[in-house]
């Protein structure tokens, strides 16, 4: 049973440039998540998707955005990069069905983005 | 923003000791996760514990809640080299139904010497 997984592992960009990471979730859940985590700090909720909608939002400004696809496979993009975007960006997944949500959330290797 | 706090943000412990870490937090839950990250990679869910819940047991891992002190306790027993990695607490934020996110403390960096 494949987990979560992310692509790519590590990526490079300069300021100004735009990133697509991207997410398969565990096999049967329906709800990916993405998070960032800066160096030394806990990671931090930037949005849920979930029936290819944005559920909730974070604290991130709309240089952020994500896609979900009809298999439950995630994207986010990231616009106009700046410095402090370096960060590892976590992707989690979850199941959430019809009858609500399930708590535990299971996390991907993550992406390190270097923006130089 | 953050809503849990780890405390300490660092502990080294020998190889068999028993090592525990605290988290705090600021609003009503619905659950409190435990995650465990090594050298900054995914993170491993290790044990959830409910609002109504005062403590589980998994295996070497001891968590308690208080709800009305806001916090919440992680031990581990009979620690091994292996157990060296950060930990972070999570809580539960239920909002517009049954969407949910988590929110992470800064963490605690446990090292365990062997």
């Amino acid at each position: 049973d494949a987990g979560v997984t992310q692509s790519p592992t590590h990526l490079i960009k300069t300021r100004g440039q735009q990133v697509t990471l991207r997410c398969s979730p565990k096999s049967g859940h329906d709800t990916v998540s993405w998070y960032q985590q800066a160096l030394g700090q806990g990671p931090q909720f930037i949005f849920q998707y979930y029936e290819e909608e944005e559920r909730q939002r974070g604290n991130f400004p709309d240089r952020f955005s994500g896609h979900q696809f009809p298999n439950y496979s995630s994207e986010l993009n990231v616009n106009a990069l700046l410095l402090g975007d370096s960060a590892l960006y976590l992707c989690a997944s979850s199941f959430r069905g019809l009858q609500g949500v399930t708590y535990e959330q299971y996390f991907g290797p993550g992406t390190r983005l270097t923006v130089t | 923003s953050q809503q849990g706090e780890e405390d300490p943000q660092a502990l080294s412990i020998q190889e068999g000791e028993n090592a525990t870490m605290n988290c705090s937090y600021k609003t009503s839950i619905n659950n409190l996760q435990w995650y465990r990250q090594n050298s900054g990679r995914g993170l491993v869910h290790l044990i959830l514990i409910r609002s109504n819940e005062r403590e589980k047991h998994s295996g070497r891992l001891r968590v308690t809640l208080d709800t009305s002190k806001k916090s919440s306790s992680l031990l581990i027993t009979a620690s091994r080299a292996a157990d060296t990695a950060s930990y972070f607490c999570a809580t539960d934020e239920l909002s517009g139904g049954s969407n949910y996110k988590l929110t992470f403390g800064k963490g605690t960096l446990l090292t365990v010497n062997p």
